[in-house]
């Protein structure tokens, strides 16, 4: 079974600087999707940032991107010139690409609540 | 377009009670999802569904059940509430097929069971 760890529980940056967010995971499997989730007060899903296993190009959403290293399982998300609207729970989550067996679901991280001071 | 409706909001039971949780979706998505989300901790999936008349397990099932008559809506049953099902729960369907997929999620239904 996949495994998604993130072991910052919490981070913190000042507005308009840069904070990276930490994700590995554990995976026998080739294909693969992972996915940053962001989850503001309002407890809403938003999705952020996905990256495909296969591709060597990393991600890059605005001002998000990733630096996906899939030898060493890691998927870490780079927020720059961070805003106050960035303070939420972050998840990394892991999908095999095979959908007969797993029903395309998520695993889901435990989660990196990032505060952003003014 | 609504998306993804949960209801209830919020909820309290007592121990040994039981209720459904209801999701539907207007987006014609044949894959449904029950997440719970116990607090500090990621979303950990109960249930699943590919379409109507097809659920099956996932990580955390015991306790819950579901059904899928119909493909807008995917209620979620819980019998003999316990204090460990305390949690928000989350209903989530899938547009798109492998990497053009999006995920939507209902706004949630916090759960306590005193």
């Amino acid at each position: 079974a996949q495994t998604v760890t993130q072991s910052q529980p919490e981070m913190s940056v000042q507005e308009a600087e840069t904070v990276t967010l930490s994700c590995t995971y554990d995976t026998s499997e080739s294909d693969y999707y992972l996915f940053w989730y962001k989850q503001p007060p309002s407890r809403q899903m938003i999705l952020v940032i996905r990256q495909e296993a296969y591709k060597q190009q990393n991600a890059t959403e605005n001002r998000f991107s990733v630096n996906f290293q899939k030898a060493a399982k890691s998927f870490s998300l780079k927020i720059s010139d961070s805003q106050l609207g960035d303070a939420a729970m972050y998840f990394c989550a892991y999908r095999s690409a095979g959908e007969e067996t797993s029903g395309s679901r998520l695993t889901f991280g435990e989660g990196t609540q990032l505060t952003v001071n003014p | 377009n609504a998306g993804v409706t949960q209801t209830p909001k919020f909820r309290i039971l007592k121990i040994g009670q039981s209720m459904t949780l209801q999701c539907t979706q207007d987006m014609n998505h044949n894959y449904m999802y029950w997440y719970r989300q116990d607090p500090g901790m990621g979303l950990k999936l109960i249930y699943y569904s590919v379409g109507a008349g097809i659920t099956d397990k996932g990580e955390v099932p015991n306790g819950y059940n579901v059904s899928r008559s119909t493909t807008e809506d995917f209620p979620l049953r819980l019998e003999l509430a316990a204090p460990s099902q305390t949690s928000v729960y989350f209903c989530a369907s899938r547009q798109g097929r492998r990497f053009n997929e999006k995920l939507f999620f209902g706004s949630g239904t916090q759960l306590s069971v005193l």
